[in-house]
């Protein structure tokens, strides 16, 4: 398909374990965003790439968060020591480096923290 | 420092109503502003976005914003209500840097009364 994906769709796991969500952007997209949806919580930034440039980190709530994005193209998002507060939707989005910003969002990553 | 503050974080109005969704931005250099819509059990899309030039934009399903850098706000309207709006609404803001992260509001979530 051509557009934003996403996986796992949902993952459950145990407090204190790590996760890793990994994000496929659409081919040529340079940007690449990370959001934290959580409910009634709006759309919380985490993090963004845009091509070559170091990324924007100011973003991530600690330092148990972590991303990396290989080649300028699929993103993995680590969340390490999982607490019960990190039960959210994460939401990857991209975005042709070239517009004013339209974002293509991803169906995202549903965590639950046991 | 880039943000958005949406006012309501629900609004009800009856079918074929006026709605408003409020939005307030503060932005040190000029912005680039959107609206985003999040139906039922789908995942964010553009509804519509303001880069340069007519301060009134007109996006998908009837809805319109207006610019008003006096105000900073980008409120968004729709002359007549359709059940079919019912949907999470997030304004967005970004500045003109070309390398600058897009911050969401925490969403107004809109129900239509028959």
């Amino acid at each position: 398909g051509a557009g934003v994906s996403q996986s796992p769709s949902n993952k459950v796991t145990e407090k204190g374990k790590d996760v890793e969500l990994r994000c496929d952007p659409i081919s040529g997209h340079t940007a690449l965003y990370w959001y934290r949806q959580s409910l009634g919580q709006g759309l919380e930034f985490l993090i963004y790439f845009q091509g070559n440039s170091a990324p924007d980190k100011s973003g991530l709530p600690s330092d148990r968060f972590s991303a990396e994005r290989t080649g300028g193209s699929v993103s993995t998002l680590t969340i390490q020591r999982t607490q019960q507060e990190d039960s959210a939707v994460y939401l990857c989005a991209s975005r042709d480096g070239t517009s004013p910003g339209e974002l293509f969002f991803g169906e995202g990553s549903r965590l639950t923290v046991l | 420092a880039q943000s958005v503050t949406q006012l309501g974080s629900h609004v009800s109005v009856s079918e074929g109503a006026l709605v408003l969704l409020r939005c307030n931005y503060s932005s040190s250099v000029p912005p680039y502003l959107f609206w985003y819509v999040q139906y039922p059990n789908q995942g964010l899309q553009l509804l519509l976005k303001y880069t340069t030039g007519a301060t009134l934009v007109k996006g998908i399903n009837g809805f319109e914003a207006e610019f008003k850098k006096s105000e900073t706000s980008f409120h968004l309207t729709k002359p007549s209500a359709h059940m079919s709006d019912a949907a999470e609404y997030f304004c967005a803001v970004r500045s003109y840097s070309s390398a600058s992260k897009i911050i969401f509001g925490s969403g107004t979530r809109l129900s239509i009364r028959p």
